[in-house]
């Protein structure tokens, strides 16, 4: 059973570019979340998705950021016009399809990360 | 929202020695999940214990709920052992579902 699979493990871009990075969740799991890590700083909550529906992006900057998960392929975050400040490793994270009351009660497995560059 | 505070924030150990690593959460949870950060960056979950006790290899980690607090234990440490380790936690229970990670303790195992 695969894990959570996400590529490209590293991306660089220049400003002003824009940014795709995906992830595949383990087989049977329904829900897929991202979390963005800053330098020298832990995870941080980005948006929760569940297939062609968004759940919850209150952790995503308002401008340039974008997210989906389309019933068919891989989950997409995307970043238009990077800038700097969005150097950072992005994790995606997926948990077993639950029953709403249980939704967060269950263990998230994560990828590996991607780490974008803006140059 | 809810605090996670890991610590020590730093340890340094030779290899083979003991250590524990601590976590306090501020309120009731559903999810405890202990991960490992290698020095590539790679997460690796280590443990999913919102209680209880559990053991793999050297590592065992024990969650007391009721006293908002987890432990990971890390036996006869090796140099692969290096890394962030965090700590992270989430009420659950359907509409708090995002995971909070603490900052991490930051362990070097020297040889």
């Amino acid at each position: 059973n695969a894990g959570v699979m996400q590529n490209p493990r590293h991306l660089v871009r220049r400003r002003g570019q824009e940014a795709r990075l995906r992830c595949s969740p383990m087989k049977g799991h329904s829900h897929v979340y991202w979390y963005r890590q800053l330098p020298e700083e832990g995870l941080k909550f980005m948006v929760y998705l569940q297939k062609e529906n968004i759940i919850d992006e209150s952790g995503m900057p308002k401008e340039r950021f974008s997210a989906e998960f389309p019933k068919e392929g891989p989950s997409i975050l995307r970043i238009q016009q990077v800038v700097r400040g969005d150097s950072a490793a992005y994790f995606c994270a997926s948990s077993p399809t639950t029953s709403w009351a249980a939704i967060g009660n269950t263990e998230a497995f994560f990828g590996q990360g991607t780490r974008l560059t803006v140059v | 929202g809810i605090q996670v505070e890991q610590s020590p924030p730093d340890l340094i150990l030779q290899e083979g020695a003991n250590s524990t690593l601590r976590c306090n959460f501020s309120d009731s949870v559903n999810n405890l999940q202990w991960f490992h950060q290698n020095p590539w960056g790679q997460l690796i979950n280590l443990f999913y214990i919102p209680s209880g006790t559990k053991q793999n290899g050297r590592l065992s980690a024990t969650t007391v709920a009721t006293e908002r607090y987890s432990l990971l234990y890390i036996s006869s440490s090796q140099t692969t052992d290096s890394g962030v380790y965090f700590c992270a936690v989430a009420i659950g229970g359907g509409s708090n579902y995002k995971l909070t990670f603490g900052k991490g303790t930051l362990l070097t195992v020297n040889p």
